[in-house]
């Protein structure tokens, strides 16, 4: 069972440069969310979708974007990247808009460094 | 503004309990969060409480107290496996996660 899959594992990136963090989900969830954690800190909401085709700011939106064309997918956009946004990133999904018990089913992660 | 407390780390001994503690305050309540990540990986969901009480799942319990905006993790016989820190998370009124620091617990054999 495959359920959130995120890619690439781990990336090095020049500060500057563009990436795309990708996020793939086969539960069928409606609810979608990228997270940023950092050492000594909670994790942080960046972007959110409650449904294919919209989506919505999270608590640390700058710098980042993403879109929802369908259901499953869900890739995070970094369009230039800086040192701080050097960080783990997860994507996670939840089968509604949070709004039952709101569990979070969490991808592997992505270990970003930006340098 | 919007926050969570609970303990940076905690130390407990291989078949004792510990608990952990949660304090938060959010704009509105739609529930408290408790999941488990080990080092290196994601979190995975353990509990969730919106009415007080204690709810219990195996060695697992989690505790609410709405009047005094407070939680905790009860972990009872433990092992070596429950090494890993602990993540407190409040639901605002608008459905929103308000994420604790995470509690990293040792178990020392």
């Amino acid at each position: 069972t495959a359920g959130i899959t995120q890619a690439p594992t781990s990336q090095i990136l020049a500060a500057g440069r563009s990436m795309t963090l990708r996020c793939t989900q086969d539960m069928r969830h409606n609810a979608m969310y990228w997270y940023r954690q950092d050492l000594g800190l909670g994790l942080r909401l960046i972007h959110y979708s409650n449904t294919a085709g919209t989506t919505g700011k999270g608590e640390v939106p700058d710098g980042y974007s993403v879109s929802r064309a369908n259901t499953d997918d869900f890739p995070l956009t970094l369009a230039s990247a800086v040192p701080s946004q050097t960080s783990v990133y997860f994507c996670a999904s939840s089968g509604s808009s949070g709004r039952d018990t709101g569990e979070l089913f969490f991808g592997e992660g992505s270990r970003l460094t930006v340098l | 503004g919007q926050n969570i407390d609970q303990p940076t780390e905690m130390t407990a001994t291989e078949g004792a309990i510990v608990q952990i503690n949660c304090t938060y305050q959010t704009s509105g309540f739609n529930g408290l969060f408790w999941y488990q990540q080990h080092a290196g990986e994601a979190p995975t969901f353990l509990s969730y409480n919106v009415l007080d009480g204690l709810e219990e799942k195996g060695r697992f319990s989690s505790f609410l107290s709405r009047s005094k905006g407070y939680s905790y993790l009860l972990l009872k016989e433990l092992q070596m496996k429950d090494s890993a820190s602990y993540l407190c998370a409040a639901m605002d009124s608008n459905y929103q996660l308000i994420w604790g620091a995470g509690t990293k617990l040792i178990i020392k054999p």
